[in-house]
């Protein structure tokens, strides 16, 4: 089935610096959006990629849906403490007649105040 | 407020028997998903559906079971026949027009010994 790898599986910073994680795959996407999750709780969605070569903002978050549609990054600027949890890429495409998402594993994002 | 509810938050059964977690969403969503989560890995999708009375397998379904009498509620059985049921578990919903954009309940754990 369809793959994603998200890169890297954990980062450690300090507070204040920016974060970058991305996310590839051998498949093409129509959507690439991406999640957080705090522990013991369900995603949230952060951002939404509609297409190809879309670089959108929301805050100090950005993201951008590749050209090639296997690919896409997300950026952090200046963390906080309250940016600790993991991070989740997720690509839509149409399988069997239905709209479906593919996770990739998570980056486990961890701030040193 | 809208949104999705799961319940309950922790779950805790023997070996052998068959559970029911709950999800039910006011968001007048067409679209209820249920995926599985475990420790370091992404989110995989077990059913789908997309209308009442429908659903769909998704890519790990063996061991489990759903329901979809009412739109707002998708109900999944976890069955004596799933032989790793210990895990978090997160339903989702969408609308259909915008099917990947999905928005995610806060999850139930599932305990088996």
């Amino acid at each position: 089935g369809q793959q994603l790898n998200q890169s890297p599986q954990s980062m450690f910073i300090q507070e204040g610096e920016d974060v970058s994680m991305n996310c590839t795959s051998s498949s093409i996407f129509n959507t690439w959006l991406w999640y957080k999750q705090d522990p013991g709780e369900g995603p949230v969605l952060l951002i939404a990629l509609y297409k190809a070569g879309e670089l959108t903002s929301n805050g100090r978050l950005t993201a951008q849906f590749g050209i090639t549609r296997k690919d896409s990054f997300l950026n952090i600027s200046a963390s906080i403490p309250s940016d600790v949890g993991i991070y989740f890429c997720a690509g839509q495409s149409l399988i069997q007649g239905a709209q479906k998402l593919v996770f990739g594993q998570g980056t486990r994002l961890t701030i040193n105040p | 407020d809208g949104g999705i509810t799961q319940s309950p938050k922790y779950l805790f059964r023997k070996e052998g028997q068959n559970v029911t977690l709950s999800c039910e969403q006011n968001l007048n969503h067409d679209a209820m998903y249920w995926y599985r989560q475990d420790p370091g890995q992404g989110l995989r999708l077990i059913y789908y559906s997309q209308i009442v009375n429908d659903f769909q397998k998704g890519d790990i379904a063996e061991g489990y079971s759903v329901s979809r009498e009412k739109k707002e509620s998708f109900p999944l059985t976890v069955t004596s026949a799933q032989k790793n049921p210990t895990a978090f578990y997160l339903c989702a919903s969408s609308a259909l027009s915008a099917s990947y954009e999905q928005y995610f309940g806060p999850g139930t754990r599932l305990t088996v010994t």
